[in-house]
């Protein structure tokens, strides 16, 4: 089965600018979770969405935004881009509402100049 | 509350050593506990997961000890490998439909051979 994939892989934007990822979950998988990974703040949660809804957000400004297509594939929205935004984004994957386990892509590496 | 503190900061060990990572939480209302193994390119890995009644698990070479009065818990490597090296996240995870991952902030560890 394939693992949870994320396009694109890397991505060079300038401040100003807003940019979308794209996460496809594992199959079979209804949850798309989002994290923030950068070395001064370590792994941080955005938001989860199951179901096309968004069931929890983490403390993040209202320029990121995400939403779920019917088919679980999930996208996320940064607008405004400022250079602490820079990042690694990860996406994650579990099989229902109420199991624990995540399994997570190999992120989009985001470069804002 | 939320916090999950983790040391150390970074490890070294000899080839067939027991390196030992420790983590401690705050909030009670965590109830599983999962480790993530990250290479450098790579997303975070599930290696292995506890629930809070379960005070030990083991996976392979890979140990989870669990002290619920203490909040503490801690990954043990046993006969480690040059291909161990990588950095190991633990995090704690609310129960629930909010599977919200709560992140430490990593170990660094190298196996040398």
């Amino acid at each position: 089965k394939a693992g949870v994939t994320q396009t694109p892989r890397y991505l060079i934007k300038t401040r100003g600018q807003q940019v979308t990822l794209s996460c496809s979950p594992i199959s079979g998988h209804r949850s798309v979770s989002w994290y923030q990974q950068t070395p001064g703040q370590g792994l941080q949660f955005l938001f989860e969405y199951f179901s096309e809804t968004q069931r929890n957000k983490g403390n993040f400004p209202g320029r990121f935004s995400g939403r779920q297509f019917s088919n679980s594939r999930s996208e996320m929205n940064v607008s405004t881009l400022e250079l602490g935004d820079s990042a690694l984004y990860l996406c994650a994957s579990r099989f229902l509402a109420l199991t624990y386990e995540q399994y997570f892509g190999p992120g989009t590496r985001l470069t804002v100049t | 509350q939320q916090q999950v503190k983790q040391s150390p900061q970074s490890l070294i060990v000899q080839k067939g050593g027991i390196p030992i990572i420790n983590c401690a939480y705050e909030n009670t209302a965590f109830d599983y506990f999962p480790w993530y193994q990250q290479f450098p390119g790579k997303g975070p890995a599930l290696l292995i997961a506890i629930r809070p009644d379960v005070s030990e698990k083991k996976e392979g070479r890979f140990t989870i000890s669990f002290n619920k009065s203490a909040k503490q818990f801690s990954l043990h490597i046993m006969d480690s490998q040059p291909g161990d090296s990588a950095t190991y996240f633990c995090a704690g995870v609310y129960g629930g439909a909010t599977n919200k991952l709560i992140f430490g902030t990593g170990t660094l560890l190298a196996v040398q051979p």
